[in-house]
């Protein structure tokens, strides 16, 4: 079956240890897309790539990054993790950005920060 | 700046029953919308959608609303079943001048009881 895999579903890292969160597709869409879940809110983008093509959201921290070394990976890259940052990370993909299809998500990774 | 407002945490509803979540937007730039259902351990799936040139989107059991005028959309889930219990999320973009990012509600719980 076609999915979108997020690795690992649950993650613990220390205050400023950095940490990696892995996505990765088969449905060989354009688009991939991070979102951070806090508890009750609404998922928040924090960026996508469409192909190569790098797109921050404005308000997404420096502390943020993201790889896409091909079409099937995506990665989530928090550099030095504070308590705020624990949440839930799901990362989702569509065939294109126009908002035309519609995205499909990954089960999510919950981040705990120690 | 919440731009997509699901004012119902939670929603309980008898078996057989109708379920209406309702959700509110503000930007009028919003051209599409979405619902998405998210169980437990899941990643959110997508649901239904309406363009913002229909008033009215059926697939089943499942319809959506949308009144313009009053920036709302109300998901109808007739007849409701158990499996239905899940977190239901509203989305909204506006793909001619946001590049079809979506602005996600904060979700309604729904509890569908035998």
């Amino acid at each position: 079956d076609a999915m979108v895999i997020q690795n690992p579903r649950y993650q613990v890292t220390q205050f400023g240890k950095p940490v990696t969160l892995s996505c990765s597709q088969t449905l060989n869409h354009n688009v991939m897309y991070w979102y951070q879940q806090k508890s009750s809110q609404a998922p928040k983008l924090l960026f996508h790539y469409y192909d190569k093509d790098f797109n921050n959201e404005a308000d997404t921290p420096d502390n943020f990054q993201s790889r896409r070394p091909n079409t099937s990976f995506c990665f989530l890259d928090i550099r030095s993790p504070g308590l705020g940052d624990a949440a839930m990370y799901l990362c989702a993909t569509s065939r294109d950005p126009g908002g035309t299809y519609e995205q499909y998500f990954g089960p999510g990774t919950r981040l705990t920060v120690t | 700046d919440q731009q997509v407002k699901q004012n119902s945490p939670s929603l309980s509803v008898q078996e057989g029953r109708i379920s209406i979540l309702n959700c509110d937007y503000t930007n009028s730039m919003f051209d599409y919308f979405l619902w998405y259902k998210k169980y437990p351990a899941e990643g959110p799936t997508f649901l239904i959608s309406i363009s913002s040139i229909k008033d009215k989107n059926e697939d089943g059991r499942f319809t959506v609303f949308l009144n313009k005028s009053a920036k709302h959309l109300s998901l109808h889930i007739v007849p409701s079943q158990p499996g239905d219990s899940a977190v239901y999320f509203c989305a909204a973009s506006a793909r001619r001048n946001q590049g079809g990012k979506l602005i996600f509600g904060q979700g309604t719980e729904l509890s569908v009881k035998p």
